[in-house]
């Protein structure tokens, strides 16, 4: 089945260090993937997404390129803030038979400290 | 525009009650998901509702159902509480399956 990995946290960087975090999905066929961040206490918010391979997602500084042949959707910031503090979740929407799927990664989670 | 809202906030019940969490979607959103966060585990897909059909579930036992109404809001039913139930619920909604999913602020079950 459809599977999403990312990379283990926590990861704790300071103020305008630059961020990566890897992402790597297992999907027939060609996803949709999804970034989105929860901050402590809330919900989940819809950070970018790219739909087809070679696409890059961008948002708040953040930006994440569907890199099919490496079926990867890497999210970089370049300076990172202490706002930026939360968890992390890599996700992809694939479509099969007409059943839609979100399935998520596990999450990483960002500590940016001042 | 309104968000997706899910009700209650928190909810305590105990061991082998039932809990009910309500969600409302975006207007003009049909699809509804459901997903579980307990701790330390991610989110976990319980259930998608579209057009008020029950259209995938995940690997959850049937104590877990739900049910979307005609205004598409969603109703998520947990019977026979057990104390792993306890867990951040969330609700999202979609315009249809296969575009992208916004969440509510979800439920937080604790069960006792």
């Amino acid at each position: 089945g459809d599977s999403v990995t990312q990379m283990e946290g926590p990861v704790t960087l300071s103020e305008e260090a630059f961020l990566t975090i890897n992402c790597t999905y297992t999907a027939t066929g060609y996803p949709s993937l999804f970034w989105y961040v929860q901050y402590p206490g809330e919900g989940l918010q819809l950070l970018l997404k790219a739909t087809k391979a070679d696409d890059k997602g961008s948002n708040k500084g953040f930006e994440a390129t569907y890199r099919k042949e490496t079926t990867s959707f890497h999210l970089e910031k370049g300076s990172v803030q202490v706002s930026d503090s939360a968890v992390y979740f890599c996700a992809l929407l694939y479509s099969g038979a007409g059943s839609y799927q979100l399935t998520f990664g596990k999450g990483t989670k960002l500590s940016v400290i001042p | 525009e309104a968000g997706v809202t899910q009700s209650p906030t928190h909810l305590i019940k105990t061991r082998g009650q039932q809990a009910t969490l309500r969600c409302s979607p975006i207007s003009g959103h049909t699809s509804v998901y459901w997903y579980q966060q307990a701790l330390g585990l991610g989110l976990q897909f319980l259930l998608w509702y579209d057009e008020g059909e029950e259209r995938n579930r995940g690997n959850f036992p049937p104590r877990f159902s739900g049910r979307q109404f005609p205004n598409y809001s969603s109703e998520l039913n947990v019977n026979a509480l057990e104390l792993e139930d306890s867990a951040l619920y969330l609700c999202a909604s979609s315009l249809q399956g296969d575009t992208e999913a916004f969440f509510g602020q979800g439920t937080r079950l604790t069960v006792v």
